[in-house]
């Protein structure tokens, strides 16, 4: 069974950074690519970052672009998101997801997905 | 960007009818190599993660009921519960994998009449 887990969400300073993981299991996860989905407090979805198997491609929203970096460690089974500069915008439910078999990334659906970690930007 | 738009906003259906959910792409999703729509559906219900429906426009994933069925090609698509069951409450949103960044439709809630 394919588990996601999600960690390190908090509430963080305007102009503050967090680290998020999470700790995959129940497939081989280098086969495979990872995203960042987040959701804010009441809102829609909305793609964050996507990286690939190997981890050598990767691949940002505009909104994060320059503040957010994306990087796995594969031998761990868990792959992370770097958030600096954070901006109450950045306010969400970050969501890791695991996309489909494919050739690439972020050209699959996300065929599982983890609970989430809040994170709440605020002074 | 490509732009993804649903309608209705929200809709009410008596249990056991039918529901139907409408989803637009500002560009079309459907790549001509490999003749695949990439476009996908999810249902999130209160408090939980999304969950895949649909991908490829119309491939039911695994263990979805057969009462949830997705169509459409290049910029329309379509989403609809043959009949709805209580357990169906939920927003439901299409996504395009086409190209980066990938968007995600505004979502769509179905409730019950």
């Amino acid at each position: 069974e394919v588990q996601l887990l999600e960690s390190g969400g908090g509430l963080v300073q305007p102009g503050g950074s967090v680290r998020l993981s999470c700790v995959a299991s129940g497939f081989t996860f280098n086969n495979y690519a990872m995203s960042w989905v987040r959701q804010a407090p009441g809102k829609g979805l909305e793609w964050v970052s996507s990286i690939s198997g190997g981890g050598g491609k990767t691949y940002y929203a505009d909104s994060v672009k320059g503040r957010f970096t994306i990087s796995r460690d594969n031998p761990k089974n868990t792959f992370y998101l770097q958030m600096r500069s954070l901006r109450a915008e950045d306010t969400a439910i970050y969501y890791c997801a695991k996309e489909q078999p494919g050739i690439g990334v972020a050209r699959d659906a996300f065929d599982n997905w983890g609970q989430g970690t809040l994170v709440t930007v605020s002074s | 960007d490509i732009v993804m738009t649903q309608s209705p906003d929200s809709l009410a259906v008596s249990l056991g009818e039918r529901a139907t959910i409408n989803c637009k792409s500002s560009q079309s999703v459907l790549y001509s190599s490999n003749n695949k729509n990439y476009l996908a559906w999810y249902q999130q219900k209160p408090r939980q993660p999304p969950k895949l429906l649909i991908y490829w426009a119309s491939t039911r994933e695994s263990g979805v009921p057969d009462r949830f069925s997705g169509s459409g090609s290049g910029t329309d698509f379509t989403l609809t519960i043959s009949s709805l069951q209580a357990e169906d409450v939920a927003v439901y949103y299409c996504q395009q994998y086409y190209t980066t960044p990938l968007t995600f439709g505004p979502g769509t809630k179905v409730d019950i009449k």
